[in-house]
């Protein structure tokens, strides 16, 4: 049972361009949404992260759109660049769920010259 | 800065083995987390533990065990190896009550043969 969703398993976007990488999910107690990036050989690192009381949150180039009533959300990176090429994870928590998250399956993210 | 290690990058086993999997983490966090990575799969929670000697189970913990003998270690046992446990293996730590975000080690390539 997959709780959270990352319908596609890979994107390729051009440099400079926009990156719009989607999560879905099921749970409706979810209440804390991250994004976290992976290089080949090198763990995860936590990128951006929303909370349910929040739309929108962004850093830098990096911006995450929640949109609760569809179970949605979407990390936009603008613009795009080489280094940006990794795997996406996004993950979720909520209260009382003792700091454990949940993950998706990943998307793996091609900027092209 | 955190800093999560894991006591090997790339680890080859036979069937049967027990295998030990260490992480030690250097910021005094309550919490530590081992996952498996697999293709399509994303990453699963093994084991968990929010405390000295205090472990749950995750959404996978059938054929491992854990171990929490000191705050900062955190040990991942498989029993018997088996060739469905090659994976790569992620440690991860988190201070607790305040934020849920996760640092993650390196990872562990695994080989069972």
């Amino acid at each position: 049972d997959q709780q959270v969703k990352q319908n596609s398993p890979s994107l390729s976007v051009q440099e400079g361009r926009i990156s719009i990488l989607n999560c879905d999910y099921t749970n409706s107690m979810f209440d804390y949404f991250l994004w976290y990036k992976k290089y080949p050989a090198e763990g995860p690192t936590f990128l951006i992260s929303i909370s349910s009381i929040k739309d929108k949150n962004e850093d830098g180039r990096f911006t995450v759109f929640l949109n609760k009533s569809a179970k949605h959300l979407s990390l936009h990176i603008v613009p795009s660049q080489p280094g940006d090429s990794a795997v996406y994870f996004c993950a979720a928590s909520y209260s009382g769920g003792g700091n454990k998250l949940t993950f998706g399956t990943g998307t793996q993210l091609k900027v092209e010259l | 800065d955190v800093k999560v290690t894991q006591s090997s990058r790339y680890l080859v086993k036979r069937t049967g083995e027990k295998v030990f999997l260490e992480c030690v983490q250097d910021m005094d966090h309550e919490n530590m987390f081992w996952y498996r990575q697999d293709p399509g799969l994303g990453l699963r929670l093994i084991y968990f533990s929010y405390d000295v000697k205090m472990k749950e189970k995750g959404d996978i913990p059938e054929g491992y065990s854990v171990s929490r003998e000191k705050k900062e270690r955190f040990s991942l046992i498989l029993e018997s190896a088996s060739t469905n446990q090659t994976s790569m293996y992620l440690c991860a730590s988190s201070p607790g009550s305040l934020t849920w975000e996760q640092f993650f080690g390196p990872g562990t390539r695994l080989t069972v043969l």
